[in-house]
C-alpha cells in the first residue's frame, strides 16, 4: 500500500525550532518529487515547499523562505522539513504529498500531488 | 505569484443536485489545474488533474473543464459522501497556489 506518514509535530514556543519527518512506503521514494503543504486551523491549504527526487531543485513559499529547510534521505525513504524561527502564524497541520506523473492522452504526463499523508500538527505558542 | 480565486466560498445543496464550483487564475495557466476534496480532519484527495482528467478511483459524477484562466468543477448528482470542502490548485509554476476553498453543505 502506498503510504506517507508524517511525524514530529508538537507544541513549540515562538522563535523555536522543530523538525518534521515524512516516512514513505509502498513505492520507490527516490523516483518522486515531494511537497509540504500546510493548513492553519479553520483555514485553507497553503503550499510550503518542494524538493525534486534528487534534491537538485528546491522551492519555498515566501512566507517560510529563510526559516524552513526541506530535505530528503532516499536511502531512508524519508522527507524532512526543518522549521526554525517559528512564529504563531506557522501553527498548522503539515502534510507531505507525493508528486506523480499522471497519464494524459497522447502519452503525456501531468505532475500532480496524488498521495498525501494524514498530517502532523504544529502549534507555536508561549 | 499566481492568485487563484475560487467561488463560491460556500454553498448549500441537496442530494441529487448538480453543483458547479469555479476557479479563476490571475494569469493563464494552460490546463495546469487540479481539484481536491477535503473532509474534516482528513487529508486532501485528488479528484481531477490537468483541468479535466479524472483521477483513478474517483466517481464519474465529478468532472472538470476549462483552460487558460477559467476553470469549473462539476458534480453532476450530489451524493451524501460529497459534502466536503473543495480546492483548486495551479500546477503551472512555483509557488504553487490554492484557491480559497468551497464548502459544500447540506441544504
Amino acid at each position: 500500500e502506498v503510504q506517507l506518514v508524517e511525524s514530529g509535530g508538537g507544541l513549540v514556543q515562538p522563535g523555536g525550532s522543530l523538525r518534521l519527518s515524512c516516512a514513505a512506503s509502498g513505492f520507490t521514494f527516490s523516483s518522486y518529487s515531494m511537497n509540504w503543504v500546510r493548513q492553519a486551523p479553520g483555514k485553507g491549504l497553503e503550499w510550503v515547499s518542494y524538493i525534486s527526487s534528487s534534491s537538485s531543485t528546491i522551492y519555498y513559499a515566501d512566507s517560510v523562505k529563510g526559516r524552513f529547510t526541506i530535505s530528503r534521505d532516499n536511502a531512508k525513504n524519508s522527507l524532512y522539513l526543518q522549521m526554525n524561527s517559528l512564529r504563531a502564524e506557522d501553527t498548522a497541520v503539515y502534510y507531505c504529498a507525493r508528486v506523480n506523473g499522471l497519464a494524459l492522452p497522447g502519452g503525456y504526463y501531468y505532475y500532480g500531488m496524488d498521495v498525501w499523508g494524514q498530517g502532523t500538527t504544529v502549534t507555536v505558542s508561549s | 505569484a499566481i492568485q487563484m480565486t475560487q467561488s463560491p466560498s460556500s454553498l448549500s445543496a441537496s442530494v441529487g443536485d448538480r453543483v458547479t464550483i469555479t476557479c479563476r487564475a490571475s494569469q493563464g495557466i494552460r490546463n495546469d489545474l487540479g481539484w481536491y476534496q477535503q473532509k474534516p480532519g482528513k487529508a486532501p484527495k485528488l479528484l481531477i488533474y490537468a483541468a479535466s482528467s479524472l483521477q483513478s478511483g474517483v466517481p464519474s459524477r465529478f468532472s472538470g473543464s476549462g483552460s487558460g484562466t477559467d476553470f469549473t468543477l462539476t458534480i453532476s448528482s450530489l451524493q451524501p459522501e460529497d459534502f466536503a470542502t473543495y480546492y483548486c490548485l495551479q500546477d503551472y509554476n512555483y509557488p504553487r497556489t490554492f484557491g480559497g476553498g468551497t464548502k459544500v453543505e447540506i441544504k
